[in-house]
């Protein structure tokens, strides 16, 4: 299996500050026959389910706001708020999907410091 | 818009069998174009993808469930299963149905999520 490790656990950052979390995985997620990293991220708020954000590695679902980024190739991926916002505040997890069975970072704590 | 609603026990027997149903709207689920998913969140846990099927009926399951997993598929009844065979405590979590796209199989839009408990 492919694993996930994102960093930190938990993070606090202020009000309109830059977050900035890392996920790295086991073994690279870069396909070379479409150069495509097969890399997602969601938000996950308290009694909701996880939100589709970022997927392959860098592209913004639809309706997503513009301060959310994902960047990062083969093992070393990085999602960015640019500007952090109350509505922020969840938990954040990267998933690889290059290969099955599917796996999951542990997640990241966002909060508001 | 697409819409998927998990229903089934949210109680279930040590040892019995763990059976939920998904239901889809917006979506005839018979396209080619997305997996039907099943991902698990043990409480204050992280996710756990369980397995997918495919509309033919073709299905992928997590090694680590697989001897235990069955998923089903009508596409008739846009409906989508799950049984979880001889659960233990261990599979206490809030089960979650997802579509996942055929050409890379991230999740876009999931169910609320039911809480299945195991216990006698």
């Amino acid at each position: 299996d492919i694993v996930m490790t994102q960093s930190p656990d938990s993070l606090a950052v202020s009000l309109g500050e830059r977050a900035t979390i890392n996920c790295k995985s086991s073994r690279s997620v870069l396909y070379s026959s479409n150069n495509k990293n097969y890399l997602a991220w969601y938000q996950q708020k308290p009694g909701q389910p996880p939100k589709l954000l970022i997927y392959w590695a860098s592209t913004r679902e639809s309706g997503v706001p513009d301060r959310f980024s994902g960047s990062g190739s083969g093992t070393d991926f990085t999602l960015t708020i640019s500007s952090l916002q109350a509505e922020d505040v969840a938990l954040y997890y990267c998933q690889q999907y290059y290969t099955t069975p599917i796996t999951f970072g542990q997640g990241t704590r966002l909060e508001i410091k | 818009q697409v819409q998927l609603r998990e229903s089934g026990p949210g109680l279930v027997k040590p040892s019995e069998t763990l059976s939920l149903t998904c239901t889809v709207s917006g979506d005839s689920g018979s396209s080619g174009n997305y997996f039907w998913s099943w991902i698990r969140q043990p409480p204050g846990k992280g996710l756990e993808y369980i397995g997918y099927i495919y509309y033919t009926g073709s299905t992928n399951y997590n090694p680590s469930l697989k001897s235990r997993v069955t998923m089903s598929v009508d596409t008739s009844k846009s409906h989508f299963s799950l049984k979880l065979s001889s659960v233990t405590a261990a599979d206490t979590a809030v089960y979650y149905c997802a579509r996942g796209l055929l050409q890379g199989t991230y999740f876009d839009y999931w169910g609320q999520g039911t809480l299945v408990t195991v216990s006698s």
